[in-house]
């Protein structure tokens, strides 16, 4: 069984600030891992993905995680937080011998002050 | 290209109603899954359909629950009677081949009052 926790329902952050939004998983396979992003009244855009080639990877918007099998961790940051950012943010996870299914986490809303 | 499509966007039913949901993939995506996010819950798993076949319908909640997906194009899910614990966002989301991206609709919000 897969499961997904992230910390923090709602994260606050200034605007220039660094954002981190924390993930941890729990797979009895090595699994693929996700983050989506969802801005209001729109569907889920995936931000990123970890598919076991290169521990830190890069997604769209200039956010970017980091895997670490040490710590079951896939936590999400960027270094500068803009007001469009402000979305709530969901950390998934597949296992990658069960096609697509993926089991997600509770999600974080990221709000932006000015 | 036109994304995921679901309709309607918004649906408010009263308790014992029936209401169908329905979701129109991506072009020439086989797999087409099925998501609920109750209020404050997490996004769960529902069914994932492979063409017009259910691979796999373990997240489905009860038999008030029944999806198709005739001629492996679009899916519908029917909730039939309705209960008040039914209230949340149904997300549709289709990808070409397994272990590639899934893309995402915007989700349906039932209401059951």
């Amino acid at each position: 069984a897969q499961s997904v926790t992230q910390l923090g329902s709602h994260v606050s952050v200034s605007e220039g600030a660094l954002v981190l939004l924390r993930c941890n998983y729990s797979s009895s396979v090595p699994p693929y891992l996700f983050w989506y992003v969802q801005y209001p009244n729109q569907g889920l855009q995936l931000l990123l993905k970890y598919t076991s080639a290169a521990t830190l990877v890069k997604g769209i918007n200039g956010f970017e995680a980091e895997f670490k099998k040490s710590e079951t961790s896939f936590h999400l940051t960027k270094p500068s937080a803009h007001m469009s950012d402000a979305a709530e943010y969901f950390c998934a996870v597949s296992d990658r011998n069960a096609g697509n299914m993926l089991t997600f986490g509770g999600g974080t809303r990221l709000m932006v002050k000015p | 290209e036109a994304g995921v499509t679901q309709f309607p966007s918004h649906s408010v039913i009263e308790k014992g109603q029936t209401v169908t949901l329905r979701c129109d993939p991506i072009s020439g995506h086989d797999n087409l899954y099925w998501y609920r996010r109750v209020m404050g819950k997490e996004i769960k798993f529902l069914l994932h359909f492979v063409k017009e076949s259910k691979q796999d319908e373990s997240g489905m909640p009860n038999n008030r629950f029944l999806a198709e997906r005739t001629g492996g194009t679009y899916s519908t899910l029917k909730v039939q009677p309705a209960e008040l614990e039914d209230s949340g966002v149904y997300f549709c989301a289709s990808s070409q081949e397994l272990r590639t991206e899934a893309f995402f609709g915007q989700g349906t919000r039932l209401t059951v009052v």
